[in-house]
């Protein structure tokens, strides 16, 4: 089973819409959560960090649900500029420093 | 200009043939790593290190070495690449302990090993 899985999409959305990407991980044990941008297989980029409470930075909100094991990511008002894949993921530094990265989703923002 | 550098960019070559591939972080980072990126399965870990002669394995470490003299360089080294090493490598470090998951990520080495 995959530490962390994502939904490929791709989303196609139109500017201006509201889209929202969940990703579930599989150890319980997982105590960090962070959703990453990629654009056209540039290197990835940090977008925010999800914490327990749940956390928003503009446009962009982000959920953690422990008890079901998903973290969330909220974009409103959708910009062109958003177009990129979304990367979730997630770190146990109980069992070391891994991190674990979803395959990712891609969003086209479309005019 | 804070930065990650991988070196080379792109890299042609031959089933067996040594290679290195050099990153550089000029952050004074702890916290190094390197990934391999293929199509449908995502970022995936190949080994990292908390510090100066502290390397882990990650996911997927058959296949490469890596070493850490130096804080600043963390070079991933193919003994005898195989083409199934045929990837995307990215490189990443991140400041410590306390904010591992902020990475900084290296522009990518594309490797093709025939």
């Amino acid at each position: 089973r995959k530490e962390v899985e994502q939904d490929p999409g791709p989303f196609n959305v139109p500017e201006g819409a509201t889209v929202a990407f969940n990703c579930t991980y599989s150890n319980s044990a997982s105590q960090s959560f962070f959703w990453y941008r990629q654009d056209c297989r540039k290197e990835p980029k940090l977008l925010m960090s999800v914490y327990s409470s749940g956390n928003e930075d503009g446009r962009f909100t982000a959920q953690l649900n422990r008890a079901s094991q998903y973290i969330s990511l909220l974009i409103r008002d959708s910009k062109l500029s958003d177009s990129a894949t979304y990367l979730c993921v997630v770190n146990n530094r109980n069992t070391g420093n891994q991190f674990y990265f979803g395959t990712g989703t891609s969003l086209t923002v479309i005019p | 200009e804070a930065q990650v550098t991988q070196n080379p960019r792109y890299l042609i070559t031959v089933t067996g043939k040594k290679l290195t591939v050099t990153c550089s972080q000029n952050m004074n980072h702890e916290y190094m790593s390197w990934y391999r990126q293929d199509p449908g399965l995502g970022l995936r870990q190949i080994y990292y290190s908390m510090n100066v002669e502290v390397t882990d394995k990650g996911d997927v470490p058959e296949g490469y070495k890596v070493s850490r003299k130096e804080k600043r360089n963390f070079p991933l080294i193919l003994e005898s690449p195989s083409p199934n090493q045929t990837s995307l490598y990215f490189c990443a470090s991140s400041p410590d302990r306390a904010v591992l998951g902020i990475q900084y990520f290296g522009a990518g080495t594309r490797l093709s090993v025939l």
